[in-house]
């Protein structure tokens, strides 16, 4: 079945640096990504829509400069989180979804971002 | 508004009885339903869908899925629940037939499996 990789799963930063978190299908293309936040014991909260060569669609009250999303080709897209700070904690989640209907939406593994 | 409700936060059943998780939405169009599983640092794994037809859905570990349409609901089940059916459970609606519109979650049911 289709995959979605992302990359990494885990990783510690200290405060004030830049994590980047990729998200790749491997086996379809996407045309759009989804990245949602997740923190314990709550739901997904969706932070930003990107579709491939355009700029990403933010929901409201979440910081475009803060979480810069690059969805450069149609198998990858990047989350950025710039300057972390510890509030950013959180574990991040993206899925792709390849346009051929919601036949084609999958998610990646997740990514546990904690900063010191 | 458009919404997904989990109404149950915890549940805890016993090793072998039958299981059933709520879920309620509201939502304008016509929607796509699904049922996510989420183990503790991990991804979600989807267990089933609804898109149309058979109201009653099979899916993956054993668990079904019966869409209500009167009610609003699409509520997961199983006959005989198993240990490793511990995890977090999550309720998802989205758009029918509108590629690049991200699902609405609910907040989740923590299912325990008690021995």
């Amino acid at each position: 079945g289709a995959v979605v990789s992302q990359h990494p799963s885990w990783v510690i930063c200290k405060s004030g640096t830049s994590v980047k978190i990729e998200c790749r299908s491997l086996d379809f293309q996407a045309t759009t990504m989804f990245w949602y936040r997740q923190f314990p014991k709550q739901s997904l909260m969706l932070m930003a829509t990107s579709n491939e060569g355009s700029k990403a669609t933010y929901e409201q009250g979440v910081e475009k400069d803060k979480f810069l999303i690059n969805h450069a080709s149609l198998t990858l897209s990047t989350l950025t989180v710039t300057s972390a700070h510890p509030e950013d904690s959180s574990f991040y989640i993206c899925s792709a979804d390849s346009g051929q209907g919601r036949e084609k939406l999958f998610f990646g593994s997740g990514t546990q971002l904690s900063v010191l | 508004a458009q919404s997904v409700t989990q109404p149950d936060i915890h549940i805890t059943v016993s090793e072998g009885a039958s299981l059933e998780l709520r879920c309620n939405y509201s939502y304008g169009a016509t929607p796509y339903l699904f049922w996510y599983v989420q183990s503790p640092g991990q991804g979600l794994q989807l267990l089933l869908k609804y898109f149309s037809g058979d109201t009653l859905v099979q899916g993956i570990k054993g668990f079904e899925a019966e869409f209500k349409r009167s009610q609003s609901s699409f509520n997961l089940r199983k006959p005989s629940v198993h240990w490793s059916d511990a995890a977090e459970y999550f309720c998802a609606v989205g758009p029918a037939n509108q590629a690049g519109t991200a699902l609405i979650f609910g907040k989740g049911t923590t299912l325990s499996v008690s021995s």
